[in-house]
């Protein structure tokens, strides 16, 4: 078993929905969730990050941790064509953001029909 | 200012032979990456440098693969004996430490054939 699990999709969804994108995982250990966003050959970029549970929103886009559960989720509002990418969920044990390596999920392709 | 930048982009090779795959930080990024994505998945941590020593090297999936960083910048990823399961993107990142994003680079597209 990976120790972090996301659906592959793809996922394909209407001009402004509500996009939902989830991962759960199994070491407890991890302290950092990230969630990075890939275009079609190029390297991964972070869109936002959380320590330990919680919520964070930047934007369009609300990261949630549920340490409890090990789940965490991004949601997108008002999706468009632009998001359309491949979004990887990461995580990291270290005890400072940064320094530490990442483990990252199977990543989820998502489209956004216009 | 200038991102992480890899070269080759692409490399083709047959199987059995050596490979060096180069990565150049970002000026002044202390921490430096090596992951492995195949078609399908996530990246796969392979080894992480802090200045120009290894430290955690515990990704590497054999002897087969070796890294260096002899000045605390550029880094070169070799792989030797190539086999066909070898074939991957090998991505590397940099960052400047502390509460600080690892920042990717491109990619260097291996196809072992």
């Amino acid at each position: 078993q990976k120790e972090v699990e996301q659906d592959p999709g793809p996922l394909s969804v209407p001009e402004g929905a509500i996009v939902s994108l989830n991962c759960t995982y199994s070491n407890s250990a991890f302290q950092y969730f990230m969630w990075y966003r890939q275009y079609s050959r190029k390297g991964p970029e972070l869109l936002m990050y959380t320590y330990s549970s919680g919520n964070k929103e930047d934007g369009r886009f609300t990261a949630q941790v549920d340490k409890s559960s090990k789940y965490i989720s991004l949601f997108i509002r008002d999706s468009q064509p632009s998001d359309s990418a491949t979004y990887l969920c990461a995580m990291s044990a270290g005890a400072v953001f940064g320094n530490e390596k990442l483990t990252f999920g199977t990543g989820t392709r998502l489209t956004i029909i216009p | 200012g200038a991102g992480v930048s890899q070269t080759p982009s692409n490399k083709v090779t047959e199987k059995g032979k050596y490979v060096e795959l180069r990565c150049d930080p970002i000026s002044g990024h202390t921490a430096l990456y090596w992951y492995r994505q195949s078609l399908g998945q996530g990246p796969e941590f392979l080894i992480y440098f802090q200045g120009t020593g290894a430290a955690d090297d515990s990704g590497l999936p054999n002897d087969r693969f070796f890294a260096v960083r002899p000045e605390g910048s550029v880094s070169t990823l070799k792989i030797q004996r190539t086999e066909r399961g070898d074939s991957a993107v090998y991505l590397c990142a940099s960052s400047p430490g502390n509460q600080e994003t690892q920042y990717f680079g491109p990619g260097t597209r291996l196809l072992v054939l």
